[in-house]
């Protein structure tokens, strides 16, 4: 079974220019978070979505955005870019069923989209 | 507010030479504690669920366990191959925060 997929890998931006990065989840899994991992603050919660719908949402600007697709497939953008922003960017698939079993899924994380911002 | 902090920062052990992570979570309604493994360059890749005090999970030269506060995740005779940043994370109903990591050095 094939993983999630992030791509791109690595990405360079300037200040003020814009992003989206992508996400290919596991075949079968609906739900797909986003989280960006940094040195300083580790792994920090962005949003989560299923079925095309946000369903949490982390503690980051508007800047931040995603979307999901049908296939589940998701996007994140972020406008506006900042030098701060520079981090990886993971995304996570998991199975997502009723009740506790959605809750208790585990993650599958991709390899990340390495974003510079200079 | 819901908090996950491991410990140490950072650990180099001999090879073969046993230790445990620590874990500790202050998170409102938990319905599981996670652990990751990542290695540079990776995504954080799944170890264990655990979903209530007193459980045990192993894997290889792994072993999780869990009390209501903290969980610890014990290493058997580590080899150079377990190099890696260990992760915990605690899951609620709103989301599944992390813990900064462990990383584990093991030394030939």
């Amino acid at each position: 079974k094939a993983g999630v997929t992030q791509t791109p890998r690595y990405l360079i931006k300037t200040r003020g220019q814009q992003v989206t990065l992508s996400c290919s989840p596991i075949s079968g899994h609906r739900s797909v978070s986003w989280y960006q991992q940094t040195p300083g603050q580790g792994l920090q919660f962005l949003f989560e979505y299923f079925s095309e719908t946000q369903r949490n949402k982390g503690n980051f600007p508007g800047r931040f955005s995603g979307r999901q697709f049908s296939n589940s497939r998701s996007e994140m953008n972020v406008s506006t870019l900042e030098l701060g922003d520079s981090a990886l960017y993971l995304c996570a698939s998991s199975w997502s069923g009723q009740g506790a079993s959605k809750i208790m899924s585990p993650l599958h994380f991709g390899n990340g989209t390495r974003l510079t911002v200079t | 507010e819901d908090q996950v902090t491991q410990s140490p920062e950072a650990l180099r052990l001999q090879e073969g030479e046993s230790s445990s992570l620590n874990c500790s979570y202050t998170v409102s309604g938990l319905r599981g504690l996670f652990w990751y493994r990542q290695d540079p360059g990776k995504g954080p890749e799944f170890l264990f669920t655990l979903y209530s005090a007193g459980e045990e999970k192993e894997k290889e030269r792994l072993k999780a366990t869990l009390t209501k506060k903290e969980s610890f995740l014990h290493i058997t005779a580590p080899k150079p191959e377990d190099s890696a940043t260990y992760l915990c994370a605690a899951r609620n109903n709103n989301d599944m925060r992390f813990g900064a990591g462990t990383r584990l050095t093991v030394k030939p």
